[in-house]
């Protein structure tokens, strides 16, 4: 069983759609993430979620709303697609609180035309 | 600010011989440290970690990391690369308390040569 997944593994759109990653997990986990990395590899943290609840909101532009619908779910939705959207999207949890390691999911490439 | 640095951007090595990957951190208080590989077109796996204890840090795929105090230093090892440990590795050091959000290096190439 896949413990972090997301949908769809590759999104190419034109500039201005709106589009939508879904990100599951089946590991019980009750904080997750989406983390973006960019075409140099970097890997930056933008939102997290506890149960819910909206914890980091790091500088990320208002096009991009995440919603999670239970703890299990957190889903990315960006509106507006620019070119500089492009990049590989993860999502990841781990369990609140103590330091243990982030699972993560296989990411989404998305390609903004 | 929690942060981590991975000094060199590729670090190439011949297949057989011992892989070295370098972090250095900069925290305040205790550190969290983290090891992740992405392989080509995969997500990141989790290989160790250091919370406490030993200083040797052993972790999946025969890879162990030593965290250093006085070099403030987490590096990555193991005594025999194969070529399949060819991958790009992030050292990530957790930055909030009582949350796990981590901050991650640049990240590293490893090429392992046949």
């Amino acid at each position: 069983d896949t413990a972090v997944s997301q949908t769809p593994k590759y999104l190419v759109t034109q500039m201005g759609n709106d589009k939508s990653i879904k990100c599951e997990q089946n590991l019980g986990h009750d904080t997750m993430y989406w983390y973006k990395q960019d075409s140099k590899k970097f890997l930056k943290i933008m939102f997290s979620y506890n149960n819910k609840e909206l914890i980091i909101n790091e500088t990320v532009p208002n096009r991009f709303s995440p919603k999670s619908p239970d703890k299990a779910h957190l889903n990315l939705h960006i509106n507006s697609l620019e070119l500089g959207d492009s990049a590989v999207y993860f999502c990841a949890s781990s369990i609140g609180g103590d330091p243990t390691e982030a699972f993560f999911g296989q990411g989404t490439r998305l390609t903004v035309v | 600010a929690q942060s981590v640095a991975q000094p060199e951007d590729q670090v190439n090595v011949a297949e057989g011989n011992p892989l070295t990957v370098k972090c250095t951190y900069s925290v305040s208080g205790n550190p969290y440290l983290f090891w992740y590989v992405q392989y080509p077109n995969r997500g990141l796996q989790f290989l160790l970690k250091y919370i406490t204890g030993d200083n040797l840090v052993k972790g999946s795929y025969g890879f162990e990391a030593e965290f250093n105090k006085s070099q403030t230093s987490f590096h990555l090892k193991k005594p025999s690369a194969l070529v399949s440990d060819s991958a790009l590795y992030f050292c990530a050091v957790r930055v909030l308390y009582g949350n796990n959000r981590l901050a991650f290096g640049k990240g590293n190439q490893v090429v392992v040569i046949p």
